[in-house]
């Protein structure tokens, strides 16, 4: 498997809480990707990364935010939790070739 | 952008007999075309690949096959097995963006 991890794996919060997931690799890989799966709805893209501090929005980035200073990490941020927001979430890294090696992923319940 | 149709939704199947699962696109520059296994509780895996200078691909029981023209791609699985049981994602890339959107996933199930 490609070195990538996701922290924390489990997190239950509450409505109007900041969240942070962290996603680690190390690929060395150029792109970074977060994705939600939710039953009914696949695999969405919130926002990826083609470099550091070089971001840009997926499909359902809207209460979302990210952030890469470095290689390894991508950040995904949730200002102020939903309830909307509970799902599972998926890091995923690729190269050039254009597959995607995903996380293990974050498992978010927003009460 | 693109858009990416996966039927059906879900696939019951006796062990031994062939599985299809069909997907469409809508952004005729896409030719890139993963498929996509996930096992209850898993992380998604890369299990087959085709860019559209090819119209299949196999490998073992699995084969992909791409139509252009109609801008469909389909998965075959052949002599399936209880361990194919699995959520399948199909999804697509256009060689402009890095990066995939993808189908809604088809729920197969394998009876022994």
């Amino acid at each position: 498997d490609a070195g990538i991890t996701q922290s924390p794996r489990h997190k239950v919060t509450e409505t109007g809480t900041p969240v942070t997931l962290r996603c680690h690799q190390t690929e060395n890989h150029r792109y970074m990707y977060w994705y939600r799966q939710d039953p009914g709805h696949g695999l969405r893209l919130i926002h990826y990364s083609y470099g550091v501090k070089d971001t840009d929005k997926g499909e359902v980035s809207d209460g979302y935010s990210v952030s890469r200073s470095k290689t390894e990490d991508f950040l995904l941020t949730l200002e102020s939790a939903t309830s909307s927001q509970t799902s599972v979430y998926f890091c995923a890294i690729s190269d050039r070739t254009g597959e995607l090696f995903f996380g293990e992923g974050s498992r978010l319940t927003v009460l | 952008g693109e858009n990416v149709e996966q039927h059906p939704s879900t696939l019951s199947v006796q062990e031994g007999d062939s599985a299809v699962i069909k997907c469409t696109y809508s952004d005729s520059a896409s030719n890139y075309f993963p498929w996509y296994k996930q096992e209850l509780g898993k992380r998604p895996q890369l299990i087959i690949d085709i860019r559209s200078n090819v119209g299949e691909k196999k490998d073992q029981r699995i084969a992909v096959t791409l139509n252009k023209t109609a801008k469909h791609f389909s998965l075959h699985i052949t002599e399936t097995q209880p361990e194919d049981s699995a959520v399948y994602f199909c999804a697509a890339r256009n060689s402009g963006y890095s990066t995939l959107t993808f189908g809604k996933g088809t729920m197969l199930l394998v009876s022994p």
